[in-house]
């Protein structure tokens, strides 16, 4: 049964710096993996979405891993800003499932 | 603008009574999705449906039902054998089509409190 864990669990730091998050998961079967953001009270907001073939993706900022033999993905912020407190989730993909399997996310709080 | 909502924002009921919550999307996707979030926990899979007129449970879908007769619609029940029906509710949908990416994509969440 896929399992999916991240460390750490809440996470503050000063403006500008760089930060990484990390997302572990235990069976290497994935089809894809998906990292999101969500603000207090709110939805979740899709950020980045590796597939399964890929090794990284980027958007602006933000550049996001996939290791498959390791089980392991990385989401790394550049120069973080107060506007990226927030929750940041990964979700899982099996091959050959429709269902996700989320982690219980890192809560970020970038202080001013 | 292509989306999710999700109807009501806020809402209340008494121990007992069934309540449905609203998902509608308009970015015509096939898969559409129920979640239940705790706080200090992972989102958990409630219900989910591949196409219209078909729909699997999840892992926690025990005191849930749902339905799903327009592909744009899949609202889902809470009825009173739920027995902590209070938590956040998150819809979503994704694509299904081969070839395709399979993102999902989450409406704005109802919060039911239920006293």
């Amino acid at each position: 049964k896929q399992e999916v864990t991240q460390i750490p669990a809440a996470l503050s730091v000063p403006e500008g710096e760089n930060l990484v998050l990390n997302c572990s998961f235990t069976d290497s079967a994935i089809y894809n993996l998906q990292w999101f953001r969500q603000d207090p009270g709110k939805g979740l907001t899709s950020l980045l979405l590796i597939q399964s073939s890929q090794r990284e993706q980027t958007s602006g900022r933000l550049n996001a891993s996939l290791d498959k033999s390791s089980g392991r993905s990385t989401l790394y912020i550049a120069a973080s800003q107060p506007g990226d407190s927030a929750t940041y989730l990964c979700a899982v993909r099996g091959s050959g499932t429709y269902k996700y399997i989320f982690g219980t996310g890192t809560r970020l709080k970038v202080l001013a | 603008d292509g989306g999710i909502t999700q109807s009501p924002k806020y809402l209340f009921r008494k121990e007992g009574q069934n309540v449905t919550l609203s998902c509608e999307q308009n970015l015509n996707h096939d898969a559409m999705y129920w979640y239940r979030q705790d706080p200090g926990q992972g989102l958990r899979l409630i219900y989910y449906s591949q196409i219209v007129n078909d729909f699997q449970k999840g892992d926690i879908a025990e005191g849930y039902s749902v339905s799903r007769e327009k592909k744009e619609s899949f609202p889902l029940t809470v009825t009173s054998a739920q027995k902590n029906p209070t938590a956040f509710y998150l819809c979503a949908s994704s694509t299904q089509d081969r070839g395709t990416i399979y993102e999902q994509y989450f409406g704005p969440g109802t919060r039911l409190t239920v006293t």
